[in-house]
């Protein structure tokens, strides 16, 4: 299995209140990306990073900022969590050297906002 | 953009084969990923297709077919443990390995 950590596994918060998941990888892979997956939508690419300090939005990134200090974190913030982003977070990396390298997904964060 | 197709569930019965289908519009191609996911566990990798064509492995199949936008997975001799989601995943021409998901495929193997 790659070596993807993410935490934490569930988080229960209030709306309005700051939260930040990690994503840690022991791969040394190039890219690293966070989706959020909800019934009826599957997954969707939040924000995505191509090295360090290098990162870019995905399709749904209202709401949500990234940073990539180091090659092995990527941290998601939501800067103020609203019951919309109630969702499950996956993380994923991919090494990007030839065009068949898959992603490999974290185990995902539960995160409910009330 | 791109815009991806597949089944919202099947049901199959064990021992038997089952074909999950998936068609595809994109600005660009650059390879499709058939992705298994079991219930509240991570996606996990399970083919890749990007020339037209049958790529087998083991109980499991796909096909691509880029002049039709179409792929398919084969599952061959199914087991209850195939019961889970399957993901249809395309890799356009946007770069940065960036790939757009499908809804997936909910299958159910009956006895």
């Amino acid at each position: 299995d790659a070596g993807i950590t993410q935490s934490p596994r569930h988080k229960v918060t209030e709306t309005g209140t700051p939260v930040t998941l990690r994503c840690h990888q022991t791969e040394n892979h190039r890219y690293m990306y966070w989706y959020r997956q909800d019934p009826g939508h599957g997954l969707r690419l939040i924000h995505y990073s191509y090295g360090v300090k290098d990162t870019d939005k995905g399709e749904v990134s209202d709401g949500y900022s990234v940073s990539r200090s180091k090659t092995e974190d990527f941290l998601l913030t939501l800067e103020s969590a609203t019951s919309s982003q109630t969702s499950v977070y996956f993380c994923a990396i991919s090494d990007g050297g030839k065009s068949n390298q898959p992603q490999h997904f974290g185990d995902g964060t539960r995160l409910s906002i009330l | 953009g791109q815009n991806i197709d597949q089944p919202t569930e099947m049901t199959a019965t064990e021992g038997a084969i089952v074909q999950i289908n998936c068609t595809y519009q994109t600005s660009g191609f650059n390879g499709l990923f058939w992705y298994q996911q079991h219930a509240g566990e991570a996606p996990t990798f399970l083919s890749y297709n990007v020339l037209d064509g049958l790529e087998e492995k083991g109980r499991f199949s796909s096909f691509l077919s880029r002049s039709k936008g179409y792929s398919y997975l084969l599952l061959k001799e199914l087991q209850m443990k195939d019961s889970a989601s399957y993901l249809c995943a395309v890799r356009g021409s946007g770069g940065y390995q960036k790939v757009t998901f499908g809804i997936g495929t909910k299958l159910q193997v009956i006895p």
